[in-house]
């Protein structure tokens, strides 16, 4: 049974830094991984989907690499803005089937 | 031009209840999905429409029943409805099941309905 853990629970930093959320799986079959976001309140957002042939996906100041092997992905957020604040979900697609499995997410706010 | 919409935002209703909420993609997805988000913030599928046929089925009680009329719509049908069944419930859409065709399945998730049982 697939499982998604994310690290930390809750980040908080001051604007401009740059920071690394966290996330591992314990079934390396996996088709792809995919990192969303979630306001309060609204749906998620996709933010970058990584295919299980790639190691990383680059969408302006977001990076996130994917490790297949050791079952771990990073989600690099460069110069962070208080507009970043928001819980960042990390799920990962099985190999078979279309079933996402999500992670608990990150809680990230960003200090003006 | 809302990718995927559901109705309604909110609602509250008494245990014991029946009620419905609904679904509907203007993307031309053939795939369809019902997560529940409980009150920990945890993501889990229930069911899975592709073409109007289920593929995944979750272990989900009988009391949850989708329905799928055409590719582009999913309800999800709840009867007697139960305290523990309070959480959000989202909705969402890819092109196809995600089988090992080399294309993206980006999900496509609606704003969610935030179901409150008293």
């Amino acid at each position: 049974k697939q499982e998604v853990t994310q690290i930390p629970a809750a980040l908080s930093v001051p604007e401009g830094e740059n920071l690394v959320l966290n996330c591992s799986f314990t079934d390396s079959a996996i088709y792809n991984l995919q990192w969303f976001r979630q306001d309060p309140g609204k749906g998620l957002t996709s933010l970058l989907l990584i295919q299980s042939s790639q190691r990383e996906q680059t969408s302006g100041r977001l990076n996130a690499s994917l490790d297949k092997s050791s079952g771990r992905s990073t989600l690099y957020i460069a110069a962070s803005q208080p507009g970043d604040s928001a819980t960042y979900l990390c799920a990962v697609h099985g190999e078979y089937g279309n079933k996402l499995v999500f992670g608990a997410g990150t809680i990230l706010r960003v200090k003006s | 031009d809302t990718a995927v919409s559901q109705t309604p935002k909110y609602l509250v209703t008494q245990m014991g209840n029946d009620k419905s909420i609904k679904c509907e993609q203007n993307l031309g997805h053939d795939t369809m999905y019902w997560y529940k988000q409980d009150s920990k913030k945890f993501l889990k599928i229930m069911f899975s429409y592709n073409n109007k046929e289920l593929i995944i089925n979750e272990t989900v009680p009988n009391r949850f029943s989708p329905k799928s009329p055409d590719k582009a719509h999913l309800n999800l049908h709840i009867n007697s409805l139960e305290l523990g069944d309070s959480a959000v419930y989202f909705c969402a859409s890819s092109p196809h099941p995600g089988q090992k065709t080399g294309k993206t399945d980006t999900q496509y998730f609606g704003p969610g309905t935030r179901l409150t049982v008293l």
